[in-house]
Parts: structure tokens; C-alpha cells; sequence
């Protein structure tokens, strides 16, 4: 069936502005994970939504990161006021179930501030 | 904050011989699992073993599994250049102890060589 997919999977934006970047989990998946990615390095975790319950965003770096889950299904991430600094790979997973689930992730979207 | 970390950071090896790479986590675990990246982009789940498992075998892998040391090992036997990638482990319990997502170490990048 159908993977995780993300969109766009490239992004290139000026500094200052507002971007979008969009999850579509796996149907069925309750849970679903939005992750960060700087050149060569490892994961760091944003956001994690499960059900209906209040989302995870012990992650997210500031106040100009939000995300949003819709009727349990397809969730967008928000960065406000692009910086430099936020350059990076966007990745999001979904899970069956449990946060300990194993999870299947995106191929990402490659954010550019310049 | 980082709970697991791989060493090595980087591993060069020819097509034919093994690859291990190893993970030390802080805190206690359910389980510990493995993801292999290509290219920046995806994380692909590779195998979970549970706190009371020892060893789990999958295919060309093997993970161990030390709750004494808090330590996992991940063996790719008989390499291939396809096996170029990332390689990461995720262990369940944040360092503060919270159950609540996956904790990613900074990863081991191999290379394989034909």
C-alpha cells in the first residue's frame, strides 16, 4: 500500500517567510512524527500526535514552529519567519499505535532558507 | 536531548567483510530498534528487540542486546555496496525517563566499497 508522503520535498525560501510543509501518513495510523534533520546529523524530534489526544510539542525549537493534525489523518507543519538556521530536512513518520511502534517515515522535505 | 549514541561515527569497509556498529543508551528500555537511512532522506526501519531479548536475527543482520550495559550491537554480514547508508538506533525512553517517543542517536555512516 501507500507510504508515508511529504510535500514539497524541496523548499527554497527567502528569510522572513512563512512556509508549509505537508504529511500525508500512512491510512490507519493513529500516531504520526514530525522530526528534524541538519546536515549529517542525527534526528531530533518535533511534534507527535496520537489520536485525538493534545499533541507532543515538547520538540518544537520555538514559538515560529507549529503543526497541525486534521480529522486524524493528513498533518501540515508550520514555520513562521524562515531563519537561516532553520535549513534542514523535515522529516514525518506514522505509526500503528504506540509512540514505541516502529515507525514509517517520509522521504522528507529539504527546506533551504537562504 | 539525545538517549542513544552510536560509535562508530564512520565506518569504511570492503564489499564481503562485516560491519558492526554499536549503540550506548542512558536510561532503561522496552526496546531498542534499528533504522538505516539512504541519502539524507527517509529512515527505513530495519528490526526491534525487546528488553527481554538477547539477540534478534534478521537476514544479513544480527542485533545483541546488553540491558547490563546498556549497549546494542548491529552486525551486517557479508556487506554490499547497497548497504551504503546511515545507520541509527532509537531507544524509547527519553534521558529524563518519560515514555513518550523515539529517541534517534546521532547515526554511524557506512561505506561499503565494491
Amino acid at each position: 500500500g501507500a507510504g508515508v508522503s511529504q510535500s514539497p520535498s524541496n523548499k527554497v525560501t527567502e528569510k522572513g517567510k512563512d512556509v508549509e510543509l505537508r504529511c500525508d501518513p500512512i491510512s490507519g495510523h493513529t500516531a504520526l512524527y514530525w522530526y528534524r534533520q541538519s546536515l549529517g546529523q542525527g534526528l531530533e524530534f518535533l511534534i507527535y500526535f496520537q489520536g485525538n489526544s493534545a499533541p507532543d510539542k515538547s520538540g518544537l525549537p520555538s514559538d515560529r514552529f507549529s503543526a497541525e493534525r486534521t480529522g486524524g489523518s493528513v498533518s501540515t507543519l508550520t514555520i513562521q519567519r524562515t531563519q537561516q538556521e532553520d535549513s534542514a530536512v523535515y522529516l514525518c513518520a506514522s505509526s500503528l499505535g504506540g509512540f514505541t511502534d516502529t515507525q514509517y517515515f517520509g522521504p522528507g522535505t529539504r527546506l533551504t532558507v537562504l | 536531548s539525545q538517549q542513544g549514541e552510536e560509535d562508530p561515527q564512520a565506518l569504511s569497509i570492503q564489499e564481503g567483510e562485516n560491519a558492526t556498529m554499536n549503540c550506548s543508551y542512558k536510561t532503561s528500555i522496552n526496546n531498542l530498534q534499528w533504522y538505516r537511512q539512504n541519502s539524507g532522506r527517509g529512515l527505513v526501519h530495519l528490526i526491534l528487540i525487546r528488553s527481554n531479548e538477547r539477540e534478534k536475527h534478521s537476514g544479513r543482520l544480527r542485533v545483541t542486546l546488553d540491558t547490563s550495559k546498556k549497549s546494542s550491537s548491529l552486525l551486517i554480514t557479508a556487506s554490499r555496496a547497497a548497504d551504503t547508508a546511515s545507520y541509527f538506533c532509537a531507544t524509547d525512553r527519553s534521558p529524563s525517563g518519560g515514555y513518550n517517543k523515539l529517541i534517534f542517536g546521532a547515526g554511524t555512516r557506512l561505506a561499503v566499497h565494491p
